[in-house]
């Protein structure tokens, strides 16, 4: 089934620098790609809709200057942190839905998040 | 984009059937329901997904009752390794359709 990998999958660093965490599908194409960030004991929030070949659609409230979505190929979204501090640390997922095969009722597929712990 | 409302958490004893239900009152005509089990520092992992009547896998069995206002994730005797979060999505199915996760429930199977 579709697989969706998402790398480092725990990553610790210090104030001010900033952090790439990359998602890729496997074995299959993904025009759009999701990215969540998750609190502990908290549900997913959506951060932003990553498209290929376009700008990414952020949500209300997320600052698209810190976190910055690259999404250049059909199997690649990246998701920058910059001049990260404490208080992004967090737990970052990505997610993407196989259209090509599955069709448009297709589940989204989640990769297995990345830890990020700012000192 | 439709809101979902399930139970905080819930507990039983391994063996038993579960159900958790999930409310979307204001699902629309084109929105699947979809089902995800979460464990701890783990992306969500698909468990089932229906449109209405009853849909059934090897893990579990989804209920949607005629009006579609609700959902029921039925997973049969559970076992500790059962123990997650399990979260109800509701959306158009259209590929590029963002969806919102709600609360979850957390499930804690006791020995």
């Amino acid at each position: 089934g579709a697989v969706v990998s998402q790398h480092p999958s725990w990553v610790i660093c210090k104030s001010g620098t900033s952090v790439k965490i990359e998602c890729r599908s496997l074995d299959f194409q993904a025009t759009t790609m999701f990215w969540y960030r998750q609190f502990p004991k908290q549900s997913l929030m959506l951060m932003a809709t990553s498209n290929e070949g376009s700008k990414a659609t952020y949500e209300q409230g997320v600052e698209k200057d810190k976190f910055l979505i690259n999404h250049a190929s059909l199997t690649l979204s990246t998701l920058t942190v910059t001049s990260a501090h404490p208080e992004d640390s967090s737990f970052y997922i990505c997610s993407a839905r196989d259209l090509v095969r599955g069709g448009h009722n297709q589940p989204q597929h989640f990769g297995d998040g990345t830890r990020l712990s700012i000192l | 984009l439709a809101k979902t409302t399930q139970p905080i958490s819930m507990d039983s004893y391994e063996g038993q059937e579960v159900n958790i239900t999930c409310s979307h009152n204001n699902i629309a005509t084109n929105d699947y329901i979809t089902w995800y089990q979460q464990f701890p520092s783990q992306g969500p992992r698909f468990i089932i997904q229906g449109y209405k009547t009853k849909v059934t896998n090897e893990v579990a069995s989804l209920f949607i009752p005629a009006d579609r206002k609700s959902s029921t994730l039925s997973l049969p005797r559970v076992s500790l390794s059962d123990t997650a979060v399990y979260y109800c999505l509701v959306g158009d199915g259209g590929g590029y359709q963002k969806v919102t996760f709600g609360t979850g429930t957390k499930l804690q199977v006791i020995p």
